[in-house]
């Protein structure tokens, strides 16, 4: 059982370049999240996805843009990188956006802009 | 902003001491969960209560919630080597989205 898995682990990327990070969960659910973290902010939600086929904005949305491509894949495009985007970016997912709402985390995508 | 504020930021105590950590908010909640954060790795959820309850208990992990004060506190006892790590609340109000605070830096030194 792998729970969330994220892709790529560590990226380097130019300003303006692209980049898609990937998110899979393997545990049935519905809600789907995608958070940063910078030193001293804690995590800051960017974008949610409370059911399949419904995506809205988090906390720090700008410059981002996200897919939930079925009910297990959730990725986050940077369309064209900026170094204030670099940071570690975590998806996590929980059986449903209400509730309970215990949060399953990855283990992190590390991102620097240069 | 519903973000609970964390205090200590850091806190180093030695090993088999008893460690706290509080967390204050503004808002009203639905549930309030602490996570756990080894360095470089993602978070782990450790203990939910709920806006109705005042105290739980799982393992060496002690929490509490105040909602008139709108505080909640959480406690490690007989801290471990392994217990090093960063600890997050995290609030669920009206919204329903959660809503991480900035964490508490926790070094259990030998």
């Amino acid at each position: 059982n792998a729970g969330v898995t994220q892709t790529p682990k560590f990226q380097v990327l130019k300003t303006g370049q692209s980049m898609t990070l990937q998110c899979a969960q393997d545990m049935n659910h519905n809600s789907m999240y995608w958070y940063r973290q910078d030193p001293g902010m804690g995590l800051r939600l960017i974008y949610y996805s409370a059911s399949e086929g419904t995506t809205d904005k988090g906390e720090v949305p700008n410059g981002y843009n996200v897919s939930r491509l079925n009910k297990r894949e959730f990725s986050l495009r940077l369309e064209s990188a900026a170094p204030s985007q670099t940071s570690v970016y975590f998806c996590a997912s929980s059986e449903a956006i209400s509730g309970r709402g215990e949060l399953f985390f990855g283990e992190g995508s590390r991102l620097t802009v240069l | 902003s519903q973000q609970g504020e964390e205090d200590p930021q850091a806190l180093s105590i030695q090993e088999g001491e008893n460690a706290t950590m509080n967390c204050s908010y503004k808002t009203s909640i639905n549930n309030l969960q602490w996570y756990r954060q080894n360095s470089g790795r993602g978070l782990v959820h450790l203990i939910l209560i709920r806006s109705n309850e005042r105290e739980k208990h799982s393992g060496r992990l002690r929490v509490t919630l105040d909602t008139s004060k709108k505080s909640s506190s959480l406690l490690i006892t007989a801290s471990r080597a392994a217990d090093t790590a960063s600890y997050f609340c995290a609030l669920r109000g009206g919204a329903q989205k959660l809503v991480f605070g900035q964490g508490t830096r926790l070094t259990i030194n030998p």
